[in-house]
């Protein structure tokens, strides 16, 4: 069975662009997550969905955005960037029940210069 | 409030065991896990626990809850050097929908 799938996995952008990273969860898996993972912070939620539905969201400004296709794929998308998202994107895929063991991709890593 | 704590460091000589600990305050939380992250990599599960079981044992690994102090720990046996990651604690709440919340890590360094 595929792991989880992220692209790309390096990213360089400027301040002000906006970045799409991409997530394939494993076959059969219906929920994804998204992580941001810094130095200072560790591991913060940002969202889950579950079925193309958002169902849980973290604490973060509206600039950060995602979406789950039919298939189960996740983009995410963060507008507007500034420095202090730079950091480690993670996605992790999981069946959807409520023991979940998430299946983490190897990441995005984003610089923002 | 949903928050998971961890020391950030811990070392220890190769054949020593380690052990790893973790608070977490919200009483909601389900299940309870390890994840270990090496470097350039994702976080991969190592073990998990139920929120009513006090232990739970895998081999080199033995994981014990203490719910009344919501303090989980990870005890790894014979720690060797391909040990060495760094090992995120994590409970599954409701709250407002599931999510996984996680702290922020423990580098783990095993000496030779």
């Amino acid at each position: 069975k595929a792991g989880v799938t992220q692209t790309p996995r390096y990213l360089i952008k400027t301040r002000g662009q906006q970045v799409t990273l991409s997530c394939s969860p494993i076959s059969g898996h219906r929920s994804v997550s998204w992580y941001q993972q810094t130095p200072g912070q560790g591991l913060q939620f940002l969202f889950e969905y579950f079925s193309e539905t958002q169902r849980n969201k973290g604490n973060f400004p509206g600039r950060f955005s995602g979406r789950q296709f039919s298939n189960s794929r996740s983009e995410m998308n963060v507008s507007t960037l500034e420095l202090g998202d730079s950091a480690l994107y993670l996605c992790a895929s999981s069946q959807g029940g409520l023991g979940e063991k998430l299946f983490f991709g190897s990441g995005t890593q984003l610089s923002v210069l | 409030g949903e928050d998971v704590e961890q020391s950030l460091f811990l070392s220890v000589r190769e054949g020593d065991s380690s052990v790893i600990n973790c608070t977490y305050t919200d009483s909601s939380s389900t299940y309870l896990y390890w994840y270990k992250q090496e470097p350039g990599a994702g976080l991969q599960l190592l073990t998990y626990i139920f929120s009513n079981m006090d232990m739970k044992q895998d081999q080199r690994l033995t994981v014990l809850l203490n719910k009344k102090d919501k303090h989980l720990s990870l005890r790894i046996a014979d720690t060797q050097t391909g040990d060495s990651a760094i090992y995120f604690c994590a409970e599954r709440v409701n709250t407002g929908g599931f999510k996984t919340i996680f702290g922020a890590g423990t580098r783990l360094f095993v000496k030779a």
